[in-house]
């Protein structure tokens, strides 16, 4: 069964550094892109970035770069979100996400997210 | 543009069809996939490009695409289809997958 499997939820205070992370298994690791994706409560999903496993190459999205990074352990099929100093405004929930794609046709192409990891709720609070 | 429009809040009475869509540019190259989310659940895909399905979504869910819209449908709306729906595509121009806003479903 193919899955993503995140850690667990997080208490800190504003100014801490945390790292969050997403196991995959069940498939060829370094075949996917590992994206995070944020949700705030009561708001809907935003991308926050990818990282490609076989490369480590990453891009983020501009509301996100330069106050997370994300990162891969290829040895043991894991990435990571991490943040070296958390805001209130960083609660959220955030999940993990394989890629798969793009496919494309002569017309259109697409891709998706799935699975989904079940989410690392964190809560930053002084 | 890099924004996908949902309406907020759909209905539907228990049984009947209901259309939920998503407009945005990037749909006129790019279909869209179709993500449930449940509340306290991560979101799962129900529908991906021209009209698939994953396994283990009911054939009541389907999509469609014309222009700059994709659609959900559901046909024969059940109890247990009552969550928030998002629609997935990629700004092409930037290398960027974009979510948008979700609307949430009420079966009534």
């Amino acid at each position: 069964e193919v899955q993503l499997v995140q850690s667990g939820a997080e208490v800190k205070k504003p100014g801490e550094s945390l790292k969050i992370s997403c196991k995959g298994s069940g498939y060829s690791f370094i075949t996917y892109e590992i994206n995070w994706v944020r949700q705030t409560p009561g708001k809907g999903l935003e991308w926050m970035g990818t990282i490609d496993p076989s490369g480590s190459y990453t891009n983020y999205s501009p509301s996100f770069q330069g106050h997370v990074t994300i990162s891969v352990d290829k040895s043991i099929t894991t990435a990571y979100l991490q943040w070296s100093s958390l805001r209130a405004s960083d609660s959220a929930m955030y999940y993990c996400a394989r890629r798969s794609g793009p496919f494309c046709s002569s017309t259109s192409c697409y891709d998706l997210f799935d699975p989904w990891g079940q989410g690392t709720l964190v809560t930053v609070s002084s | 543009s890099s924004e996908l429009t949902q309406d907020p809040d759909v209905s539907v009475a228990l049984g009947q069809t209901v259309r939920i869509t998503c407009q945005g540019d990037s749909l006129r190259s790019y279909y869209a996939s179709w993500y449930q989310q449940k509340p306290g659940q991560a979101p799962i895909l129900v529908i991906y490009g021209k009209n698939n399905r994953p396994s283990g979504i009911p054939d009541r869910f389907s999509g469609s695409s014309s222009g700059n819209t994709a659609s959900l449908t559901i046909t024969g709306a059940q109890a247990e289809d009552e969550a928030d729906y998002y629609c997935f595509s990629r700004d092409s121009s930037a290398n960027r997958p974009i979510f948008g806003g979700g609307t949430k479903l009420t079966v009534l």
